[in-house]
């Protein structure tokens, strides 16, 4: 079993719809999860940064962690072209100097 | 204007030569990152660095080879060692030495015929 799971879809949704995206996960040591959206052929850019379980709401975009299903999830609403991307999920124990986990990504396409 | 710059954006070698890629940040971070990138494959990583003059090897780092001699830069090489070189190749940085969030550069794609 891969440490993180991430379903690549591709997804595809009308513009103003919400999205779920979601990715599992077998440490329970992580403490520290991350969203990064990925345009293509561009580097990865950080959108939202969760520590332990809970919901954390930026804009459009929340991100939430449920540690005991070991589950996180991006909801974004009202969905627009420019959310069309690819969406990784990444994780950290949190010791001083341990890598990040990423998952593979799922790709997205909002249709106007 | 701060930032994490890699050059070049394109780069195009024949199979056996060894190439360098730059990655250069003025963001004052401690730890530098490389990944490479395939498709469906995610993000994998080659090594990583947490202060100057000292680095890390990662998950794949069979054919690759870094310096970190100055806390701005962090170069990965290429060798013709390495298998199956074509790929994008990602830098990222890190502030402090806690679990926080990297910021990653542009990327560079590699393409070896």
């Amino acid at each position: 079993q891969k440490e993180v799971e991430q379903d690549p879809g591709p997804l595809s949704v009308p513009e103003g719809a919400i999205v779920s995206l979601n990715c599992t996960y077998s440490n329970s040591a992580f403490q520290y999860f991350m969203w990064y959206r990925q345009y293509s052929r561009k580097g990865p850019e950080l959108l939202m940064y969760t520590y332990s379980s809970g919901n954390k709401e930026d804009g459009r975009f929340t991100a939430q962690v449920d540690k005991s299903s070991k589950y996180i999830s991006l909801f974004i609403r009202d969905s627009q072209p420019s959310d069309s991307a690819t969406y990784l999920c990444a994780m950290s124990e949190g010791q001083a100097g341990t890598a990040l986990i990423f998952g593979k990504g799922t790709t997205l396409s909002v249709s106007s | 204007d701060g930032g994490i710059t890699q050059s070049p954006k394109y780069l195009f070698r024949k199979e056996g030569q060894n190439v360098t890629l730059s990655c250069e940040q003025n963001l004052n971070h401690d730890a530098m990152y490389w990944y490479r990138q395939d498709p469906g494959q995610g993000l994998r990583l080659i090594y990583y660095s947490q202060i100057v003059n000292d680095f890390q090897k990662g998950d794949i780092a069979e054919g690759y080879s870094v310096s970190r001699e100055k806390k701005e830069s962090f170069p990965l090489t290429v060798t013709s060692a390495q298998k199956n070189p074509t790929a994008f190749y990602l830098c990222a940085t890190r502030w402090g030495q806690g679990p926080y969030e990297q910021y990653f550069g542009p990327g560079t794609r590699l393409t070896v015929t």
